[in-house]
């Protein structure tokens, strides 16, 4: 059972629009939410995150929008860059628990 | 500041063989986890340790799947005997106490890629 689950496994943008990248979950427990980046032959790398008391998080070009009541979230990557091309992983974690539970991942491919 | 190391980075075996991934956590750090990434599953948490003591292996798969956490600076990820699919990359993480249980925010090794022929 797939508690956090990104249903598109891959996307393809052109540079300088706007990449958007959605994961679903089905814990209502979860209370933090979290985006990692993760290139080829290299561990993922913690990218955003947001708490379930706010509906959005903004860092720069990244902003993570979150649907509680959907239970959804996007990462929203504006403009987009080639050196975005990547896979990026939802996570979610759970209150009072020490670990992170994450999707399957979306590949990110960003052209000229 | 040295980040998680792993080894092997490559690991290509017989179908029976035992293998034996390695782990050096960020000092400091008190969390410790196993994820193996696949294609149909993503990132699977396997278990995790708290100041080297096992808390939650209901990720590991089967009987064939060991973890030992001997201090804090080193643990292993055993499989014995290895099958096909056991293939996959493992990653190790360490996390702190606060960054844990506040942001969940993990860092990751590079990955160990494992092919069981």
């Amino acid at each position: 059972d797939q508690q956090v689950k990104q249903n598109s496994p891959s996307l393809s943008v052109q540079e300088g629009r706007i990449s958007i990248l959605n994961c679903d979950y089905t814990n209502s427990m979860f209370d933090y939410f979290l985006w990692y980046k993760k290139y080829p032959a290299e561990g993922p790398t913690f990218l955003i995150s947001i708490s379930s008391i706010k509906d959005k998080n903004e860092d720069g070009r990244f902003t993570v929008f979150l649907n509680k009541s959907a239970k959804h979230l996007s990462l929203h990557i504006v403009p987009s860059q080639p050196g975005d091309s990547a896979v990026y992983f939802c996570a979610a974690s759970a209150v009072n628990t020490d670990k992170l539970i994450f999707g399957t991942g979306t590949r990110l491919q960003v052209f000229p | 500041d040295a980040g998680v190391i792993q080894s092997p980075r490559h690991e290509v075996t017989e179908m029976g063989q035992e293998v034996t991934l390695r782990c050096k956590p960020i000092s400091g750090h008190d969390y410790l986890f196993w994820y193996r990434q696949t294609m149909m599953r993503g990132l699977e948490l396997l278990i995790y340790f708290n100041n080297n003591v096992p808390i939650d292996d209901s990720g590991m798969p089967e009987d064939r799947f060991s973890a030992k956490m001997p201090n804090a600076s080193f643990s292993t990820l055993k499989i014995q005997p290895s099958e096909p699919r056991d293939s996959a990359v493992y990653f190790c993480a360490s996390s702190s106490r606060q960054g844990a249980l506040v942001t969940g925010e993990l860092f990751f090794g590079e990955g160990s890629r494992l092919t069981v022929l």
